[in-house]
């Protein structure tokens, strides 16, 4: 596509639910990364996928956060028994191969995902 | 530990003039890096990279610079705009190829 879609736009749920928030990133972009913003922070890095290498999760804050990508392509970013303080905007990025010198790993947004853990 | 720093949470400045932020890092040694501008309610947009054995980069009104002896950018905006208000970003790579990013300052550019 365009531009990196990321949905939903807006989830509330009840705290103890599991949430899925899916990431499509540009076509041929093989590096995604999910970053995490909370109310008034700074972007916090969670997990970073590049081809076909083990994922980078060194950022995820626990084990109730998973991340999945099927294809190459699209991911999925998996809160299990949320907390109210899970409540954030979820970012997913993606950049072209980032070993390629002359792009300098310039990575390119999504909206977010706005979760709100009642 | 690694730190980056954006000196200034929030920065107003009167229209027309020109806007500086800094961004400090300790315990890096990058290779590039970059500033995006965040709006709110939006994700982070890039605006301009620059690399170790540059010491200056422009793009219309913006200009980069960065000392990595001092280990700093500086960004500026000249004649600045209230359309230019947004968070702006710097970041760096922080190994494996992920980007780590500071907090950010506000710019508010006061008509």
């Amino acid at each position: 596509g365009a531009g990196v879609s990321q949905s939903p736009s807006n989830k509330v749920t009840e705290k103890g639910k599991d949430v899925e928030l899916r990431c499509d990133p540009i076509s041929g972009h093989t590096a995604l990364y999910w970053y995490r913003q909370s109310l008034g922070q700074g972007l916090e890095f969670l997990i970073y996928f590049q081809g076909n290498s083990a994922p980078d999760k060194s950022g995820l804050p626990s084990d109730r956060f998973s991340a999945e990508r099927t294809g190459g392509s699209v991911s999925t970013l998996t809160i299990q028994r949320t907390q109210q303080e899970d409540s954030a905007v979820y970012l997913c990025a993606s950049s072209q191969n980032p070993r390629q010198p002359i792009s300098g790993n310039t990575i390119y947004f999504g909206e977010g995902s706005w979760l709100t853990v009642v | 530990s690694q730190k980056i720093e954006q000196n200034s949470e929030a920065l107003n400045i009167q229209e027309g003039k020109t806007a500086t932020l800094t961004c400090n890092y300790t315990n890096y040694s990058p290779a590039y890096l970059q500033w995006y501008r965040q709006d709110p309610g939006r994700g982070p947009v890039f605006l301009l990279l620059i690399r170790e054995n540059e010491k200056e980069k422009r793009k219309e009104r913006l200009k980069v610079t960065f000392d990595t002896t001092l280990k700093q950018s500086l960004f500026h905006i000249t004649a600045s705009q209230p359309a230019d208000s947004a968070t702006y970003l710097c970041a760096l790579e922080a190994g494996s190829y992920q980007l780590t990013f500071g907090k950010g300052t506000k710019l508010s550019v006061i008509p």
